[in-house]
């Protein structure tokens, strides 16, 4: 098992560009989950999807959409991206039947200049 | 608001020496607390819960309620424990996590 996988591990995007963080999950979890993390802060919930079909906002919602594509895709979207958005970001996934525990991918690491 | 504070940012100990890393929170309601840990060049991973009172790798956390902490500790730190350590506060049915900035453990030979 892969577990949490997440494409691409570095981007580099100007201002205004538009990109898709992409994450996938081989554990057939329900819940998925989007983080940034900023230097000297912990991580930040963006959005989750508790199951196929929903998604809700979480801390940190503004600048982001996300689509919950099937039970294994999780994927994040910049429309305009702006330097405040230069972060790490992590997907997770969590067996809400089963466990509290999250499951997290290697991490995005994302500059916009 | 809810909020969790790790008032450290970098703990500096020797091998064999007893560790503390800090977490305190700010939640009107039944906390539930997390320690997740990444190690060097690995993932983010739970460490304990503290529901489950169980001791992992040697490290455990007592949750305090009237002080709102909910510190780690280990007695005789090695150095494979050397890593960031975050405290988290878990919301909305697990599906919120509210982390800490984190405590960087570092243990010198």
């Amino acid at each position: 098992n892969a577990g949490v996988t997440q494409t691409p591990k570095f981007q580099v995007l100007k201002t205004g560009q538009s990109m898709t963080l992409q994450c996938a999950q081989d554990m057939n979890h329900n819940s998925m989950y989007w983080y940034r993390q900023d230097p000297g802060m912990g991580l930040r919930l963006i959005y989750y999807s508790a199951s196929e079909g929903t998604t809700d906002k979480g801390e940190v919602p503004n600048g982001y959409n996300v689509s919950r594509l099937n039970k294994r895709e999780f994927s994040l979207r910049l429309e305009s991206a702006a330097p405040s958005q230069t972060s790490v970001y992590f997907c997770a996934s969590r067996d809400d039947l089963l466990s509290y525990e999250q499951y997290f991918g290697p991490g995005t690491r994302l500059t916009v200049t | 608001a809810q909020r969790v504070t790790q008032p450290e940012k970098l703990l500096s100990v020797f091998k064999g020496a007893p560790v503390e890393l800090k977490c305190n929170y700010s939640y009107s309601g039944s906390p539930e607390l997390f320690w997740y840990v990444q190690y060097s060049r690995q993932r983010l991973q739970l460490l304990l819960r503290h529901i489950s009172r169980e001791s992992i790798k040697g490290f455990t956390a007592d949750l305090n309620k009237g002080e709102t902490s909910f510190h780690l500790k280990k007695p005789f730190a090695q150095e494979e424990d050397s890593a960031m350590y975050y405290c988290a506060l878990g919301l909305g049915g697990y599906n919120k996590l509210i982390f800490g900035a984190g405590t960087r453990l570092a243990v010198h030979p």
